[in-house]
This record gives C-alpha cells, structure tokens and sequence, in this order.
C-alpha cells in the first residue's frame, strides 16, 4: 500500500518569512495530492491540492509544486502570518485509479508550523 | 464548518459499554469516510462508503461497525473497545469522482 512521509515534523519561522514543507509517497499509481491544515480542535481542512497532470498550483500565499519522477511533492506558504499557525498535513490518494470512485487517503505525519511574531 | 457534522463531539465511555458516533454531511456528497487520529501517528483510513456501499475497509478490528444508511449519514458502532482505542474519530465526505474530502470537527473518544 501506499506510505507517505512528512518533513519536518515541527518548523518555527519568523512572521513574513517563507515556510516549506515536503513530502515523499511510495506508490507510482497515486495521482492526487492534497494538504490539509488542522487547528486545534478542529478537523483537517483541505487548503490546497494537485493533480499528476499538474506540476504546480499557487493559490495566494500558498502553493503546491509536484515531482511525479522523484515521487515528492511539497507545499510552499510566503509572508507567513501568525494565523498561519497550525498542524499541516499531506495526503495521498489513487484519485481516478480507484475502482469506486471513492479513495482514501493515506497521510503524512503532520507539521507543526510555528509563526514567531 | 457545517457542511460536515459530528456528533457527540466527545464520549467516555467503559471497555463494556456500546456507543455510536454519528456523522451528517449537508453537502450533497456521495461518499463518506472514517479515519481515526491517534496521538504521534498519521490520520488513519478506517472505512469507505460509495454509494451507501462499504468499498473499503481498512484491517479495522470487528469492534468497530459502520452503518451508512443513506448518503448523509454515517454511523460508528462501537463495542467492547479497549484504552487504545482512545483517539480522534473523523469523519470526511466527497462528491465521486471528484478527489476532494471535507472533515467534520471530529469526536474526541476516551475509553476507560
């Protein structure tokens, strides 16, 4: 089955600083990567997600850059905020491969993203 | 925020009881997942739902039984658990074929 790993498990930036992070996925037939943001108490929340198709996708501050060939995508926030803080976490899915047309994802480990003010 | 909703949004409960979490989704989706969220550890794929059909069941031990009567709901039964069961129970939904999942806030399960 598909593993995905997450890196770094904690980052602390300062406010207005850029924040980066990757992850790498096991499984060549995976073709949709989201990232989720959960804070506390709450449930994950999709923020922003790519297609094998795509090599990047921006949406504001944040994007989202894929390496289908070294299996690793990552996510990219500039002019960190302190809003911005929260636990991220990336996910993979067979997306269109899945045989129902319903997939689950495999997560990462988590980021604990830190905005020093 | 509501599009996905969880209740209760915390349980106790003894190893002996029997409980059900309940998940309603309000946004007219067709599938709808449960994961588990354990302390240190990746969110994990416990079931999947298409079309009210279970299409996947992830190795999850027979003490937990989901129920999906129709699109907008989903249910956990859940009996004679043991303290490592203890963890955050979400609950996701998303519109076949499209990939994306939307979460509900989750119920907080403590098993005594």
């Amino acid at each position: 089955g598909e593993n995905v790993e997450q890196h770094p498990s904690t980052l602390s930036v300062q406010e207005g600083d850029s924040a980066v992070i990757k992850c790498t996925y096991s499984d060549s037939a995976s073709n949709y990567f989201p990232w989720y943001k959960q804070e506390l108490g709450k449930g994950p929340q999709l923020i922003i997600d790519i297609r094998s198709n795509v090599g990047e996708k921006k949406d504001q501050r944040i994007a989202v850059t894929l390496n289908k060939t070294a299996k690793h995508f990552s996510l990219h926030i500039t002019e960190t905020q302190p809003e911005d803080s929260a636990v991220y976490f990336c996910a993979a899915s067979l997306g269109e491969h899945s045989g129902g047309g319903a997939d689950g994802l495999t997560f990462g480990k988590g980021t604990h993203l830190i905005i020093q003010p | 925020e509501t599009g996905v909703t969880q209740t209760p949004r915390h349980l106790v409960m003894g190893m002996t009881n029997k409980k059900s979490l309940k998940c309603e989704q309000h946004l007219g989706h067709n599938a709808m997942y449960w994961y588990k969220q354990s302390a240190k550890k990746p969110l994990e794929l416990m079931f999947v739902y298409s079309l009210e059909e279970r299409v996947e069941n992830n190795s999850v031990p027979s003490r937990f039984s989901p129920e999906c009567p129709n699109s907008s709901h989903l249910f956990l039964h859940l009996h004679t658990l043991q303290p490592e069961d203890s963890a955050l129970y979400l609950c996701a939904s998303s519109q076949a074929p499209l990939y994306e999942q939307y979460f509900g806030p989750g119920t907080r399960l403590t098993v005594t």
